[in-house]
């Protein structure tokens, strides 16, 4: 079973069109991030949900829009989107703070 | 802000032989420092952590070290293997962002 699944995969699109990426954990946690990967591999939060409220919203362009339905679901909806937003996106999450945080396998967006 | 410098970027050693990567951290107050290993194609996945109250923890080839004074913590690998070729993240709890803050990676090679 996988504990931090997300979808798709691979995504290439084209710019301007707008796309989401779903995420689902099934480990029980109560907190689930959205993570930006670029090209040279740094890692950067976007999004913190504890118990489907938001907690963190870093400098993100407003195009980006997490929604959270339920504790195990995060999914995130991009906007118009644009070339720069070509990166690989990770979900993941942890049960509270100040504990590890489990990722998923990573979504790579490429926009053309 | 708060940030976190890891060194080096890249390191190759000979398998057998032993890796070391260090981080430094800003934030005094951060109490949890956990450790990923990142392969190709995959998500982080959390290796070994720490926290503020322990100087050293210890798994199999692993170990890591903390000394709060100098706000530096270490990632050891014993006996290194090809398969602990991947790019490490070292990470600390940011206890005034309320986050996890990443490292910018290093790349470990390990030579056959």
């Amino acid at each position: 079973d996988t504990a931090v699944s997300q979808t798709p995969k691979y995504l290439v699109t084209q710019m301007g069109n707008d796309k989401s990426i779903k995420c689902e954990q099934n480990l029980g946690h109560d907190t689930m991030y959205w993570y930006k990967q670029d090209s040279k591999k740094f890692l950067k939060i976007m999004f913190s949900y504890n118990n489907k409220e938001l907690i963190i919203n870093e400098t993100v362009p407003n195009r980006f829009s997490p929604k959270s339905p339920d504790k195990a679901h995060l999914n995130l909806h991009i906007n118009s989107l644009e070339l720069g937003d070509s990166a690989v996106y990770f979900c993941a999450s942890s049960h509270g703070d100040r504990v590890a945080a489990f990722f998923g396998q990573g979504t790579r967006l490429t926009v053309v | 802000g708060e940030n976190v410098e890891q060194h080096p970027s890249t390191l190759s050693v000979q398998e057998g032989d032993s890796a070391v990567i260090k981080c430094t951290y800003s934030d005094s107050a951060s109490n949890y420092f956990p450790w990923y290993k990142q392969e190709l194609g995959k998500g982080p996945q959390l290796i070994i952590d720490i926290r503020s109250n322990v100087g050293e923890k210890k798994d199999q080839r692993i170990a890591v070290t903390l000394n709060k004074t100098a706000k530096h913590f270490s990632l050891h690998i014993t006996e290194t293997q090809p398969e602990d070729s991947a790019v490490y993240f070292c990470a600390a709890w940011g206890d005034s962002s309320y986050k996890l803050i990443f490292g910018s990676g290093t790349r470990l090679l390990v030579r056959p």
